[in-house]
């Protein structure tokens, strides 16, 4: 069946850092990727759609220059936490669309912790 | 815009007992409605999903019927095991975008 690798699964990183996580759809094309936030006892919250070849798209309240989204080829999309800070540690979660209305594959989520 | 209402947890049930997590949706359009689980330390796994009105998902036990007239798709399970235990999030996709409930935690004790 169709696999999302999303690596890592989890790190810690000093306050001023960069973190970058990749979500790698494993044996299919993912034209559309999309990027989560899940913040504690909370549902996730869409942090951005990620489309092959153009730039992501931001859902309000999100910081482009803080969450640099890539999505360089059909089957990698990363997610680049710039000048991390505690208040970004979070569990990050990738999905892949495959077909419409059907077809999400989650990644296994990142856990980021800010020191 | 398009949105899920979901049961607030924690809910916490014996061994052999029926569950129902209540979930409500608004949406413009038709959407495909989804209820995904989060066992403890994993990501979320896709639960069982519906992709029209009436349709039926159902997968390890778990029900859910997606009822257009009551905006509606509520997750049933008969009898519930202590590894059922985890965080049940209902979900539905629309123009692509997947929009999520809030989660309800599910604890069942033996």
């Amino acid at each position: 069946g169709a696999v999302v690798s999303q690596h890592p699964s989890w790190v810690i990183c000093k306050s001023g850092t960069s973190v970058k996580i990749e979500c790698r759809s494993l044996d299919f094309q993912a034209t559309t990727m999309f990027w989560y936030r899940q913040f504690p006892k909370q549902s996730l919250m869409l942090m951005a759609t990620s489309n092959e070849g153009s730039k992501a798209t931001y859902e309000q309240g999100v910081e482009k220059d803080k969450f640099l989204i890539n999505h360089a080829s059909l089957t990698l999309s990363t997610l680049t936490v710039t000048s991390a800070h505690p208040e970004d540690s979070s569990f990050y979660i990738c999905s892949a669309h495959r077909d419409r209305g059907l077809g999400y594959t989650f990644g296994s989520g990142t856990r980021l912790t800010v020191v | 815009g398009d949105s899920v209402t979901q049961m607030e947890g924690p809910v916490t049930l014996s061994e052999e007992a029926f569950l129902t997590i209540n979930c409500t949706y608004t949406a413009t359009g038709y959407p495909s409605l989804f209820w995904y689980v989060q066992y403890p330390g994993e990501g979320l796994q896709l639960l069982l999903k519906a992709t029209k009105a009436d349709d039926k998902g159902s997968n390890k036990g778990f029900e859910a019927t997606y009822r257009k007239e009551t905006t509606s798709f509520h997750l049933e399970k008969g009898s519930v095991q202590v590894s059922d235990s985890a965080v049940y999030f209902c979900a539905l996709t629309s123009n692509n975008d997947m929009r999520f409930g809030a989660g309800t935690r599910l604890t069942v004790k033996p």
